[in-house]
């Protein structure tokens, strides 16, 4: 059974950062794809980033370019997204997200997690 | 940037069919995805490659796409099946969602 459990969310200033984990577990992690995609309170889902098997594609959203950072380890089956500069607009929870085929970027989403939230306040 | 655009809500009556519209510029030259989430659930596929069923997803559930539009088919709809529903397409290689669809079953 696929599982995957993000943890790192929490309460931050304007301006400060976070780093969000995501641990794997019942696949194969370093033969897939993996993203990010948040949802604000009341709204709907908006893909964050992605990152391929082996790291040489990384993608990110226009509206978190330049201040967030996603990475992994696949020795430690684990998905990270870095986020500094974090404005009002990037509280939400933030899933993890599996891609459905193996080896290939730009699929679709199979599995997700439970998401960790991100509150952005002063 | 890409857009796909859903109408926010959609009404049916149980066992009826409920039409779940997506729409984006020349869509049916993408693949088209669509998740189902339920509050306070994380989402949920139930249509990949336009028209292809996960396992474990009920026959009810079914998919099209042509032209600029591609479509949600939820035939039989049950209680169960309330539920906010996206599209999802690839601008090349940046993910993108449709605004969302709140099917109200009544």
């Amino acid at each position: 059974e696929v599982r995957l459990v993000e943890s790192g969310g929490g309460l931050v200033q304007p301006g400060g950062s976070l780093r969000l984990s995501c641990g794997a577990s019942g696949f194969k992690f370093d033969d897939y794809a993996m993203h990010w995609v948040r949802q604000g309170p009341g709204q709907g889902l908006e893909w964050v980033s992605g990152i391929n098997w082996n790291s040489d594609r990384i993608v990110y959203a226009d509206s978190v370019k330049g201040r967030f950072a996603v990475s992994r380890d696949n020795a430690k089956n684990s998905l990270y997204l870095q986020m500094d500069n974090l404005r009002p607009e990037d509280a939400a929870l933030y899933y993890c997200v599996k891609e459905a085929v193996i080896r290939v970027y730009a699929t679709q989403f199979d599995d997700w997690g439970q998401g960790t939230p991100v509150a952005v306040s002063s | 940037s890409y857009e796909l655009t859903q109408p926010p809500s959609v009404s049916v009556s149980p066992g009826q069919t409920a039409r779940i519209t997506c729409s984006g510029d020349k869509l049916v030259e993408k693949y088209t995805s669509w998740y189902q989430q339920k509050p306070g659930q994380a989402p949920v596929m139930v249509i990949f490659q336009d028209m292809r069923r996960p396992s474990g997803i009920p026959e009810r559930f079914s998919g099209s796409n042509s032209g600029n539009t591609a479509t949600l088919t939820i035939s039989g709809t049950q209680g169960m099946d309330e539920a906010d529903y996206y599209c999802q397409a690839w601008d090349s290689t940046a993910c993108v969602f449709g605004t969302g669809t709140k099917v109200t079953v009544l």
